[in-house]
């Protein structure tokens, strides 16, 4: 069954400093892999995907993701946060065949202006 | 306008109560779902329908219902409501099960659950 770990539970950034989540799945075949955003008290918001192709996708606001299939990770990064990215980060996995999307279970991120 | 709406937003009752949070989407999608997301945060899917057929049913309890009267509605009925249902209930809808494709998940606002 596919799983997604991520390893960071709460990061505490100040403003522009880099960041840097991870997100690692464990499935051996075929993944498509998301990135979602939750802001205090609102719902979940895609911030990136990947599919396929290049496996350095880039998302809104600033942010982007690096699939290394070798390490089954998809790290999401950002070089230089914001206070208004503070919020609950989640990784998700679905695998081909496989009719559900896996969530992490989400990074919370301060960033302190 | 809303793409995925759910009411109630808040639902406070007391233990042992049947409740229900209703969720409809105009993104004519045909697969739709409710997440559970507990105390910490974590996301857990619950049931997924796929053009009003039940596609997932994880490990739920059952005094938890779905029913999808049409493609664009997905209900969740609660029975018998215990101190552990306390949590956000989100419901979602893709073109594609499972969010794969060239399709994601497009999430509503939540519905707060409190059990007292």
């Amino acid at each position: 069954a596919q799983s997604v770990s991520q390893h960071n539970h709460h990061v505490i950034l100040s403003e522009a400093a880099s960041l840097e989540l991870g997100c690692n799945y464990s499935y051996g075949g075929t993944v498509n892999l998301f990135w979602y955003v939750q802001y205090p008290g609102q719902h979940l918001q895609l911030l990136l995907k990947y599919f396929s192709g290049d496996p350095l996708v880039k998302g809104i606001k600033g942010f982007e993701a690096e699939f290394i299939k070798s390490k089954f990770s998809f790290n999401l990064r950002k070089p230089s946060v914001q206070w208004s990215d503070t919020a609950e980060y989640f990784c998700a996995v679905n695998a081909a065949g496989f009719q559900k999307l896996v969530f992490g279970t989400g990074t919370r991120l301060l960033v302190s202006p | 306008d809303t793409a995925v709406s759910q009411t109630p937003k808040y639902l406070v009752t007391q233990m042992g109560n049947d409740k229900s949070i209703k969720c409809e989407q105009n993104l004519g999608h045909d697969t739709m779902y409710w997440y559970k997301q507990d105390s910490k945060k974590f996301l857990k899917i619950m049931f997924s329908y796929n053009n009003k057929e039940l596609i997932i049913n994880e490990t739920v309890p059952n005094r938890f219902s779905p029913k999808s009267p049409d493609k664009a509605h997905l209900n969740l009925h609660i029975n018998s409501l215990e101190l552990g249902d306390s949590a956000v209930y989100f419901c979602a809808s893709s073109q594609v099960a499972g969010g794969g494709g060239a399709n994601v998940l497009t999430f509503g606002a939540g519905s707060r659950l409190t059990v007292l």
